[in-house]
């Protein structure tokens, strides 16, 4: 079955960098854009980022401009997200998810019908 | 960015009664060439990710109960549980995927009254 698995809970302090892996199974890896989103504690869900596997082209939002960086290694399904200068404030859990249901343009966005479990990751000096 | 507006923030509804959510978008999200709201709606149990539920404003996604359904157009949406079972305390989003970046309502808590 389609799945989406991430790697485990991080703890990091104010200042480091963070990596997290989000191994694609059950589909062809390249046909599909995958997304990042966090949520803060007990807050919403905010969108990060967009990478295409299949080449490798991004997207982020303003807010993560020069801090986030997505790649992938299309040899093992994997997307990696990194956020940089981390501080307490991006203390949430971090989603990678897949489009199910394009937009009426674009699949570049659409509905989340695939998500990974979730990557907690607590900054804290 | 569409700001996206949920209400109420929580509401409590006795097992057996309807639930009802709202969600007001601060620009259309109906693209006319295909007469389609691009809105949906998601389910957050604690310590899971979401789960969609509805997409196109009312298309039940495959395997959700009938109990659930969205209606609405244009800004105004609303996702409807008709009759509240206990697995179905949660915290709801809506999301519009009309425009990048696609955007999320604050979310409304249900639980059993």
């Amino acid at each position: 079955q389609v799945q989406l698995v991430q790697s485990g809970a991080e703890v990091r302090k104010p200042g480091a960098s963070v990596k997290v892996s989000c191994k694609a199974s059950g589909y062809t890896f390249t046909s599909y854009y995958i997304h990042w989103l966090r949520q803060a504690p007990g807050q919403g869900l905010e969108w990060m980022g967009i990478i295409n596997p299949n080449g490798g082209s991004t997207d982020y939002a303003q807010k993560f401009q020069g801090r986030l960086t997505l790649t992938s290694d299309t040899s093992t399904s994997t997307v990696y997200m990194e956020l940089r200068s981390l501080r307490s404030e991006d203390t949430a859990v971090f989603y990678c998810a897949r489009v199910e249901y394009c937009s009426s343009t674009s699949c570049l966005l659409g509905a989340f019908g695939i998500w990974g479990q979730g990557t907690m990751v607590t900054v804290s000096s | 960015d569409i700001v996206m507006t949920q209400s109420p923030d929580s509401l409590a509804v006795s097992l057996g009664e309807r639930a009802t959510i709202n969600c007001k978008s601060s620009q259309s999200v109906l693209y006319s060439s295909n007469n389609k709201n691009n809105l949906a709606w998601y389910q957050q149990k604690p310590g899971q990710p979401p789960k969609l539920l509805i997409y196109w404003a009312s298309t039940r996604e495959s395997g959700v109960p009938d109990r659930f359904s969205g209606s609405g157009s244009g800004t105004d949406f609303t996702l409807t549980i008709s009759s509240l079972q206990a697995e179905d305390v949660a915290v709801y989003y809506c999301q519009q995927f009309y425009s990048s970046p696609g955007t999320f309502g604050g979310g409304t808590k249900v639980e059993i009254k």
